[in-house]
Order: structure tokens, then C-alpha cells, then sequence
């Protein structure tokens, strides 16, 4: 009964290092997405992933890379992580890039030195 | 350029009482609209939503109402209680462009005993 998963919880990282965060469903969903949580501005959409095989970009897709590895998985990818990426990261999913609503992880605190 | 506004970062309220909690838009194209509650070190959760063919949305509690004349919602939580104390999130999206969610800023309720 877990829904959505993501790994690891907490990170620290180096300016410069490289990180992937990832996102495991078992909903058995088709759509995957990856936000951002800064304060005071909400979720942002960084990419999304309609169905296995296809990523797009989102509102904020610049410094991130993501692949959808298959129906389960979706992570997201820092090469060359800076402190304007530190965040909090949440990934979630849908059944279809047509359906609401979509369910949430609990997220990755993401901080950059 | 935030095209959903939520203008109250935070909301006291006695338990019993009615919350009021409002959004503004500004993007005549949203035809969905969600309310998520988020607890600490958790992802959001959704609450209720409306489309935008409806002025109401009713579901327990909670009530959504939308002015489409005036790029409005808000949700009415009734009567409130110290669980609900969360940061609450509102959404919009346009179900024709991959109805990806465009959200606000959020608003912290803390309900009181």
C-alpha cells in the first residue's frame, strides 16, 4: 500500500555534484510528474511523463534531466547541481496525462551548499 | 507571473468555526480546479475539486465554489477542526493542453482547539 515512493527522503549536496532523486509507483498509473516546492510559490512542474517512453518539459525544466524508465519508475536528474536547486522535490502520478487527480510522494529535501 | 494566487499566506480559525480559504486566477483557459491539503513532511493530498461547468462542488466539509466572471474559488471547510490544520494548495489546469496543474502559493490554516 505504498502509492508513491521516493528516494531518499534528505540529501545534501556540493555545488557541482550530480544526483539522481527517484520515484517508484504502484498505482499502476500511466502519467508521472516531477514538481518543485519552494516557499511561497507553490508546486512547480519541472517534467512529466505522459505514458512509458515519452518526457516533456515543464514550467521549470532548465538544470534537470528525467527518464522514465518503465511503467513503475521516473526519475529526475541534477548533472551539475547549484544552491537554486535546493527544494523540495515531489514526484506524482495519474492514471492518464487526462485524468485528475494525481497523487503525490512525500517528497525530497534537496539542499546544495 | 503567478497565474494562480493564493493571497492569504495563513488563516486562524476556532475549532467549530467556518474556514474560508480563497484563490484567484488569472487565465481565462482552466476548466479544472483542485484543492490539496499538505501536512509537514508530507506530499499533498487532494481534497475536492470543480470543473468549470459547475459554480459548487460539495463533498463532507468541504465545499468548493467557483465564479468563473470573476477568475475566483474558494473552499469552505465547515465546521473546522484541529485536524485540518495543514497548508492548503489550489490548482488549476486545462484539460485540452495535458491538463498539467498550474498551483498557488498556499495558504496555512491552523485551527484551533
Amino acid at each position: 500500500n505504498a502509492g508513491v515512493t521516493q528516494t531518499p527522503k534528505f540529501q545534501v549536496l556540493k555545488t557541482g555534484q550530480s544526483m539522481t532523486l527517484q520515484c517508484a509507483q504502484d498505482m499502476n498509473h500511466n502519467s508521472m510528474y516531477w514538481y518543485r516546492q519552494d516557499p511561497g510559490m507553490g508546486l512547480r512542474l519541472i517534467y512529466y511523463s505522459a505514458s512509458e517512453g515519452t518526457t516533456d518539459k515543464g514550467e521549470v525544466p532548465n538544470g534537470y534531466n528525467v527518464s522514465r524508465l518503465n511503467k513503475r519508475e521516473f526519475s529526475l536528474r541534477l548533472e551539475s547541481a547549484a544552491p537554486s536547486q535546493t527544494s523540495v522535490y515531489f514526484c506524482a502520478t495519474s492514471w492518464d496525462i487526462s485524468n485528475q487527480p494525481q497523487h503525490f510522494g512525500d517528497g525530497t529535501r534537496l539542499s546544495i551548499l | 507571473d503567478q497565474q494562480v494566487k493564493q493571497n492569504s499566506p495563513s488563516l486562524s480559525v476556532q475549532e467549530g468555526r467556518i474556514s474560508i480559504l480563497n484563490c484567484d486566477y488569472t487565465n481565462s483557459m482552466f476548466d479544472y480546479f483542485l484543492w490539496y491539503k499538505k501536512y509537514p513532511a508530507e506530499g499533498p493530498t487532494f481534497l475536492i475539486s470543480i470543473s468549470s461547468i459547475k459554480d459548487k462542488n460539495e463533498d463532507g466539509r468541504f465545499t468548493v465554489f467557483l465564479n468563473k466572471s470573476a477568475k475566483h474559488l474558494s473552499l469552505h471547510i465547515v465546521p473546522s477542526q484541529p485536524g485540518d490544520s495543514a497548508v492548503y494548495f489550489c490548482a488549476a489546469s486545462i484539460k485540452a493542453a495535458g491538463n498539467k496543474l498550474t498551483f498557488g502559493g498556499g495558504t496555512r490554516v491552523l485551527v484551533k482547539p
